[in-house]
């Protein structure tokens, strides 16, 4: 198994643009988050999807949009990118309620000029 | 709201040695779950150790084992016999429990300890 896997891993933004960060689990997992980490900081939650067609806002969702059309892939498209969004993006997966372990994919280091 | 603090920005260890890294928590509920998870230079996040806050018995997992102190709300990692490859930043988390059918399991992150194992 990859687990979760990433792209792309490195991307340098205009102001104004957008762009999709891909995500992908070949662990069948139902729950699929996404995360930022800013420096110095922990990670912050910014969308998670229970389920295929299922997504909701987590605590930082502004400026992001995503959707979960089958339980592999759940992408976050960034629209109009602002330089606050100069992060790294982390998604996740877990697999149900009980295991509440959530794997982590290698991150993607974006920069927002 | 909930929310996680490590007060402990930075620390090192000598290999060998032991060492304790803080995390305190607010909270109001009672139902939860804690974990560490460490961030190597890779940047790959790693579950470490996790704690149910039913369990009155500390989670342990290997040289790794917790202090789960839930009238104070604090939740400490001890890591035994340090090694090189134990440098890491380490973040503490909170999960609330939302219930039979779930749905809404998310993490809350403290801003993390960065820790370093000296030779």
């Amino acid at each position: 198994n990859a687990g979760v896997t990433q792209t792309p891993k490195f991307r340098i933004l205009k102001i104004g643009q957008s762009m999709t960060l891909q995500c992908t689990q070949d662990m069948n997992h139902n729950y699929m988050y996404w995360y930022r980490q800013d420096p110095g900081m922990g990670l912050k939650l910014i969308y998670y999807s229970v389920g295929a067609g299922i997504t909701d806002k987590g605590e930082v969702p502004n400026g992001y949009n995503v959707s979960r059309s089958t339980t592999e892939d759940f992408p976050l498209r960034l629209e109009l990118a602002a330089p606050s969004q100069t992060s790294v993006y982390f998604c996740a997966s877990s697999r149900d309620t009980i295991s509440y372990e959530q794997y982590f994919g290698p991150g993607t280091r974006l920069t927002v000029t | 709201a909930q929310t996680v603090t490590q007060s402990q920005p930075e620390m090192s260890v000598q290999e060998a040695e032991t060492v304790t890294l803080s995390c305190t928590y607010d909270t109001s509920e009672n139902n939860y779950y804690l974990f560490w998870y460490k961030q190597p230079p890779s940047r790959q996040m790693i579950l470490v150790i996790r704690q149910e806050a039913y369990k009155q018995q500390n989670a342990t997992e290997n040289r790794f084992s917790v202090n789960f102190q839930k009238a104070a709300k604090s939740f400490s990692l001890k890591i035994s016999d340090s090694q090189l490859g134990d440098t890491a930043m380490y973040f503490c988390a909170f999960m609330k429990r939302e219930g039979t059918q779930g749905g809404s399991e998310k993490l809350v992150f403290g801003k993390g300890t960065k820790l370093t194992v000296n030779p």
